[in-house]
């Protein structure tokens, strides 16, 4: 079985600032992706960003990008430049290439201070 | 317009009440899913279909059913409600780059 752990319920960043939100995962699969949700107090579930196991680059979008460790089952987000709309919980998901069932974490709650 | 929508967007019930959520889609994907969000566990999956003609329990399936009326229709249902079930409920769908696109939630409060 797939677990997602984000060990960190509540963070907060000063506007501006750079912030990073930890998540492990385990598998015995080889071939995968990950994904980054945001959910802010409408409680929309917006994906933020989508890396794939088998590519070493990490991915970036805009203001928002991961450090993919394969070897270590990490998968961090980090936001630059915080604004307070990037105030919401987060959530780390994994997928298997050959299944469609996503496993999510339990969250991060993050706080932009203005 | 949105592309995974959800109805009714709240609903509150009493125990024993047969209840559907409903959810459409219009990007055209033939994988469809529902969730529930409890506070500090996640979302966690219920029931998912590749297509029309294929349903699949998710990890929690007890106490609901799902039915499968068209590519662009999956509804949820629970038989008889219990306060348990109180939940955020999520509908998403997926198409051929596995990425699932969510509704935008349905809050079940059953008393």
């Amino acid at each position: 079985a797939q677990t997602v752990t984000q060990s960190q319920p509540e963070m907060s960043v000063q506007e501006a600032e750079t912030v990073t939100l930890s998540c492990t995962y385990d598998t015995s699969e080889s071939n995968y992706y990950l994904f980054w949700y945001k959910q802010p107090p409408s409680r929309q579930m917006i994906l933020v960003i989508r890396q794939e196991a088998y590519k070493q680059q990490n991915a970036t979008e805009n203001r928002f990008s991961v450090n993919f460790q394969k070897a270590a089952k990490s998968f961090s987000l980090k936001i630059s430049d915080s604004q307070l709309g990037d105030t919401a919980m987060y959530f780390c998901a994994f997928m298997k290439r050959s299944g469609n069932q996503f496993y999510f974490g339990t969250g991060t709650s993050l706080t932009v201070i203005p | 317009d949105a592309d995974v929508t959800q109805t009714p967007r709240n609903r509150i019930t009493k125990t024993g009440k047969r209840i559907m959520l409903e959810c459409s889609q219009t990007k055209g994907h033939d994988r469809m899913y529902w969730y529930r969000q409890d506070p500090g566990l996640g979302l966690r999956l219920i029931y998912y279909s590749f297509d029309v003609k294929d349903i699949n329990k998710g990890e929690i399936s007890d106490g609901y059913s799902v039915s499968r009326q068209a590519q662009a229709k999956f509804s949820l249902s629970l038989e008889s409600a219990i306060p348990n079930q109180t939940a955020l409920y999520f509908c998403a769908s997926a198409g051929g780059t596995d990425t699932q696109y969510f509704g935008p939630g349905t809050r079940l409060t059953v008393l």
